[in-house]
């Protein structure tokens, strides 16, 4: 079954800690990105990537790092410069790079709460 | 700006009854691309449909059914028949050919009661 994984399901930090959410896709997708929801609230873009060790910040990278060493790949770091951490994180693929009006697929998302 | 702007943040329909969902987006390009998703309590976000900028006819899928219309900057997703399984959040979303991101509406939350 083609499609994107993410994990954990549910992630905890404590204060001062970094953790890293996981994403992978087995769709041969060129593009990735890393949105952020937060209750109530629509979609906003953290981080993308349109090719293997490449990638761009979105609306609000702040406090967030990620990588793009493998083409499937496309890991988040929520460093603990990201004060307010307590979200929804979703992943998302498309096919085509460097083009937005692809249609993007969407993983399970990760929750992630701050102990 | 706000893009993409769903103005009805929450309905509830009775099993059985239509209901429409309001889209309007604001763009000066020519060429963009409007999507709607659907988000189940889950949270996965499950792609229903895309439409380009020149393509205006309507769409039926079933009992989803999507009405574009350029003059109002409008993309309207209507539910006939609403099922208990179609609560969920649905968003709209832009992308622009200028541009390099989806702009997503701040969703509209659906329960369909049995």
């Amino acid at each position: 079954d083609g499609g994107i994984t993410q994990s954990p399901k549910y992630l905890f930090r404590k204060e001062g800690q970094n953790v890293t959410l996981s994403c992978e896709q087995n769709l041969n997708h060129d593009a990735m990105y890393w949105y952020r929801q937060d209750p109530g609230q629509g979609l906003r873009l953290i981080y993308y990537s349109q090719i293997v060790n490449d990638f761009q910040k979105g609306d609000i990278a702040e406090g967030y790092s990620v990588s793009r060493e493998k083409k499937e790949s496309f890991p988040l770091t929520v460093t603990s410069a990201q004060k307010n951490p307590t979200a929804f994180y979703l992943c998302a693929s498309s096919a085509a790079t460097g083009t937005y009006q692809e249609t993007q697929y969407f993983g399970p998302g990760t929750r992630l709460l701050v102990l | 700006a706000q893009k993409v702007t769903q103005a009805q943040t929450e309905i509830s329909v009775v099993e059985k009854e239509d209901v429409t969902l309001d889209c309007v987006y604001e763009t000066r390009d020519t060429t963009y691309y409007l999507f709607w998703y659907k988000q189940p309590p889950s949270g996965e976000l499950v792609f229903l449909i895309r439409r380009n900028s020149f393509d205006e006819q309507n769409e039926i899928s079933g009992r989803y059914s999507w009405n574009f219309q350029k003059s109002t900057s409008s993309f309207n997703f209507t539910i006939t028949a609403s099922q208990v399984v179609d609560s969920a959040v649905y968003f709209c979303a832009l992308s622009e050919a200028s541009g390099n991101q989806f702009y997503f509406g701040t969703g509209t939350s659906l329960t369909v009661i049995p």
